[in-house]
């Protein structure tokens, strides 16, 4: 079955840097498209960006555009986010998910989430 | 962006009840909404996509519709099952939004 295993929870200092993995399994993972979403306490949902799984194509949310990084490791079945010069307000559960047969753009399949905490 | 506003804020129900949650469009989606259930410490897990379709092995009591800008998922028999934050979500346009929820409890 397809599963998304994301990496352990994080505590960072303002103006550092963090880098959550997602290693998938169960599906070839070229085939479908992953997303990065977050979730502030208290707040509601927010995608970060996307990437294509068989072009490799990336595209970022505006709001995240110069600070946040996709990447992926095809031969580990495995997607990167990294996001830099955090502040608190990136303090959020971060959440790889899956596009399915329902289409491109609608979440499927999810990761647990990573906790990141930023504070100083 | 794309605005999708909720409401209610929460829902109180007892079991058995019709729930109606809605989400008001800030601009034309056509029929690329979708719906998701979260529960406390879960992710979210989708259940309606482009306003009526059922994903794989939701129960046939989630239903969705649309009326001009307001999309609705019902429920049409709330079990203590249900009890959860639902999230509406566009895929008409980016950045991909989506609402701030709507929480479900079961008396």
């Amino acid at each position: 079955q397809v599963q998304l295993v994301q990496s352990g929870a994080e505590v960072k200092k303002p103006g550092a840097s963090v880098k959550i993995s997602c290693k998938t399994s169960g599906y070839i993972f070229t085939t479908y498209i992953l997303h990065w979403v977050r979730q502030a306490p208290g707040q509601r949902l927010e995608w970060m960006g996307w990437m294509n799984g068989v072009t490799g194509g990336i595209t970022y949310s505006q709001k995240f555009q110069g600070r946040v990084t996709l990447t992926r490791d095809t031969s580990a079945s495995t997607a990167y986010m990294e996001l830099n010069s955090l502040r608190s307000e990136d303090t959020a559960v971060y959440f790889c998910t899956r596009t399915g047969e329902f289409g491109d753009y609608y979440f499927a399949f999810w990761g647990q989430g990573t906790l990141v905490t930023v504070s100083s | 962006e794309i605005l999708l506003t909720q409401s209610p804020a929460t829902l109180s129900l007892s079991p058995g009840e019709r729930a109606t949650l809605s989400c008001r469009v800030s601009q034309s989606v056509g029929r690329f909404l979708a719906w998701y259930q979260q529960k406390p410490g879960q992710a979210p897990r989708l259940l309606i996509y482009d306003t009526f379709y059922r994903a794989t092995d939701i129960p046939a009591r989630f239903s969705g519709s649309v009326s001009g800008t307001v999309f609705t998922l019902s429920i049409s028999s709330v079990e203590p099952e249900d009890c959860a934050i639902y999230y509406c979500q566009q895929r008409k346009d980016w950045p991909l939004t989506f609402g701030r929820g709507t929480r479900l409890e079961i008396k």
